[in-house]
């Protein structure tokens, strides 16, 4: 498809599990950013790649979030032991490089509704 | 740090009316953007403006405006003549030149527009 995809749309997990989500950015976009979007509050950054290594994870909460993009494309957050507190919104979203080396627009996918019981 | 700061947290207007969204944020950084995005209830972002510290500029667009004003560190956004499509929150966000392009965002603004 044209936009960013993300899958899967909803997930429910028990307390403890171990849980995979995925993202397909925009073909060509070098550029890939994971947010967390609690209810009520605005996307919270959590960690951005440019191309396939992470150029920044400071946002990750804790040792129990991990990211991957093997292949500067599709990325992959793995969250373990969840807890209930990782209850959220997953956005993943996609940017292409201009000048100076900073982006403009992020493209946003509809996100994964993690509910952790 | 850098802030956004978004104070109003729900707005109801009725159909042509205008509404005026705040945002205001901090940074000691020169050279940033700035930026405002929608999200109705499908959950995705929509871009809506970007923003450069360099280009006070007021820009319109349709039925919408933002006024950039640095001396109070204000990005606001103006929807003239709402309608009720325009439902929905608005997030305004900062993003700081060579850190990769990191959005920040504020809290949101919901804004209901009844008919």
């Amino acid at each position: 498809g044209a936009g960013v995809s993300q899958t899967p749309s909803n997930k429910v997990t028990e307390k403890g599990k171990y849980v995979e989500l995925r993202c397909d950015p925009i073909s060509g976009h070098t550029a890939l950013y994971w947010y967390r979007q609690s209810l009520g509050q605005g996307p919270e950054f959590l960690i951005y790649f440019q191309g396939t290594g992470a150029a920044d994870d400071s946002g990750l909460p804790n040792d129990r979030f991990f990211a991957v993009r093997p292949e500067g494309s599709v990325s992959t957050l793995k969250i373990q032991r969840t807890e209930r507190g990782d209850s959220a919104v997953y956005l993943c979203a996609s940017s292409s490089f201009n000048e100076g080396g900073n982006t403009g627009e992020l493209f946003f996918g509809e996100g994964s509704r993690l509910t952790v019981l | 740090a850098q802030k956004v700061t978004q104070a109003q947290t729900e707005i109801s207007v009725v159909e042509k009316e205008d509404v005026t969204l705040d945002c205001v944020y901090e940074t000691r950084d020169t050279t940033y953007y700035l930026f405002w995005y929608k999200q109705p209830p499908s959950g995705e972002l929509v871009f809506l403006i970007r923003r450069n510290s360099f280009d006070e500029q007021n820009e319109i667009s349709g039925r919408y405006s933002w006024n950039f004003q640095k001396s109070t560190s204000s990005f606001n956004f103006t929807i003239t003549a709402s309608q009720v499509v325009d439902s929905a929150v608005y997030f305004c966000a900062l993003s700081i030149y060579n850190q990769g392009g990191k959005l920040i965002f504020g809290q949101g603004t919901e804004l209901s527009v009844k008919p």
